[in-house]
């Protein structure tokens, strides 16, 4: 099984809407990334969080981690159509050199 | 720079027919890694490289094998291809290891079907 299951699994909003996507992982990690993937395209990383921090930003994306309860979130703010695409947190195992991604959540943004 | 590149793009197999799947980069990283993508999926882990002549498993090894004989090169073996493989291939790559904050990039993939 993976790594990081995520939630919820589609999620479809209003242009100008916040988005939020959640990822839960299984064992204490290094760090957690989150990446997007349009449709047939390759990943392309968005941020990386490291276990000992709590919450990064960049732009208009927000990321929260807490190892507590082994969680990640992800909120777009004011989302775009440009939006639309796939988004999967990859988590790196603290015992290995393995990145192991999540399920992912599709994103659909409404005009 | 090319990145990371992935041939051929588009591959259709006969049950038990082998291929190498190609990967190369041109940024002169260290870590490789080879994920699949089934349909409607997220990407597990066929098998990863921390650096040339080192390969290791992951998540999803059977049925695969790698090799990193130079550091721009991970090629991925399928050894007898079985339906069970059609899927979409993405090779990535980072600059040091993991516990970095580098960042890692994918490859286009390499769409595989096995009938």
């Amino acid at each position: 099984s993976q790594q990081g299951e995520e939630d919820p699994q589609a999620l479809s909003i209003q242009e100008g809407e916040n988005a939020t996507m959640n990822c839960s992982y299984k064992t204490s990690i290094n760090n957690l990334q989150w990446y997007r993937q349009n449709s047939g395209r390759g990943l392309v990383h968005l941020i990386l969080i490291r276990s000992n921090e709590r919450e990064k930003h960049s732009g208009r994306l927000r990321v929260t981690l807490d190892t507590s309860k082994k969680s990640s979130s992800l909120l777009i703010t004011a989302s775009r159509a440009a939006d639309t695409a796939s988004y999967f947190c990859a988590s790196l195992p603290s015992s290995a050199s393995k990145i192991i991604f999540g399920s992912g959540t599709r994103l659909s943004i409404r005009p | 720079n090319a990145g990371v590149t992935q041939t051929p793009k588009f591959q259709v197999l006969k049950t038990g027919q082998s291929m190498t799947l190609q990967c190369a980069q041109d940024m002169n990283h260290e870590y490789m890694s080879w994920y699949r993508q089934d349909p409607g999926m997220g990407l597990r882990l066929i098998h990863y490289s921390v650096g040339a002549g080192i390969t290791d498993q992951g998540e999803v090894p059977n049925g695969y094998n790698v090799s990193r004989s130079t550091t721009e090169d991970f090629p991925l073996r399928l050894l007898s291809a079985a339906p069970s493989q059609t899927s979409v291939y993405f090779c990535a790559t980072l600059k040091g290891n993991p516990t970095s904050t580098d960042t890692q990039y994918f490859g286009p993939g390499t769409r595989l079907t096995v009938l």
